[in-house]
């Protein structure tokens, strides 16, 4: 069966310090991979998505990366983190013809 | 570009009785799909009912059903006997040609 899995669940970190999310899918191949962000009292908003290996779509310019070095593996990152950048973070991913499935999260605050 | 809408940030319900979550939504997509998800405390995302903009009849899962009306681009979540375990943040969610598009959800508590 499909499964996704997402880490860590949660994350403090300092202003300035480099941050990278890892999120992988088992049980599929060729997945279109997401990366979405939920800042406090807001909806969750989509930051990069993936449809193959080294294909990145950037939604929102801003202080994070993405990067997808494997099939089934997709990264978040960032070189130097902003309060702002503070909040849930959920990775997801589907295939054609299939509905969505979203890992379980991680809660960063930057402090 | 699409748009969900829910008007509602937070909605307060008794426990056994039914609530209704607005959910309407703008989309040039000649074929999509609404989803709706539960989010609680923990963060995780729960797929509850999917609605394809095709679909004859209203969806239905358990205590779940989705009032889809397609002319008025609504599709709102009827959740019946609420349960102090519904208590979450849910999500109306368009599906189409472009990666999912989130409305800011609706807070429901549910009161014993």
């Amino acid at each position: 069966s499909q499964t996704i899995h997402q880490w860590p669940a949660t994350l403090v970190q300092p202003v300035g310090s480099p941050l990278s999310l890892e999120c992988t899918v088992e049980g599929t191949s060729n997945p279109n991979l997401y990366w979405y962000r939920q800042a406090a009292g807001r909806g969750l908003q989509l930051l990069f998505y993936s449809v193959g290996i080294g294909q990145i779509s950037s939604e929102v310019p801003q202080n994070l990366s993405a990067s997808r070095p494997q099939d089934r593996q997709f990264i978040l990152s960032s070189k130097k983190l902003l309060l702002s950048d503070s909040g849930f973070y959920l990775c997801a991913w589907t295939r054609t013809g299939s509905g969505y499935t979203f890992g379980s999260g991680t809660r960063l605050t930057v402090v | 570009a699409q748009k969900i809408t829910q008007t509602q940030p937070g909605m307060f319900v008794q426990e056994k009785e039914a609530v209704t979550l607005d959910c309407t939504y703008d989309t040039s997509d000649p074929s999509y799909g609404l989803f709706w998800y539960k989010q609680p405390s923990s963060g995780e995302m729960i797929f509850l009912i999917y609605q394809g903009s095709y679909d004859q009849q209203n969806a239905t899962e358990g205590r779940y059903s989705l009032n889809f009306q397609k002319a008025r681009k609504s599709a709102n979540l009827v959740i019946s006997a609420s349960q102090l375990g519904d208590s979450a943040m849910y999500f109306c969610i368009h599906s189409g040609n472009t990666p999912l598009v989130f409305g800011k959800g609706t807070r429901l508590s549910v009161i014993a």
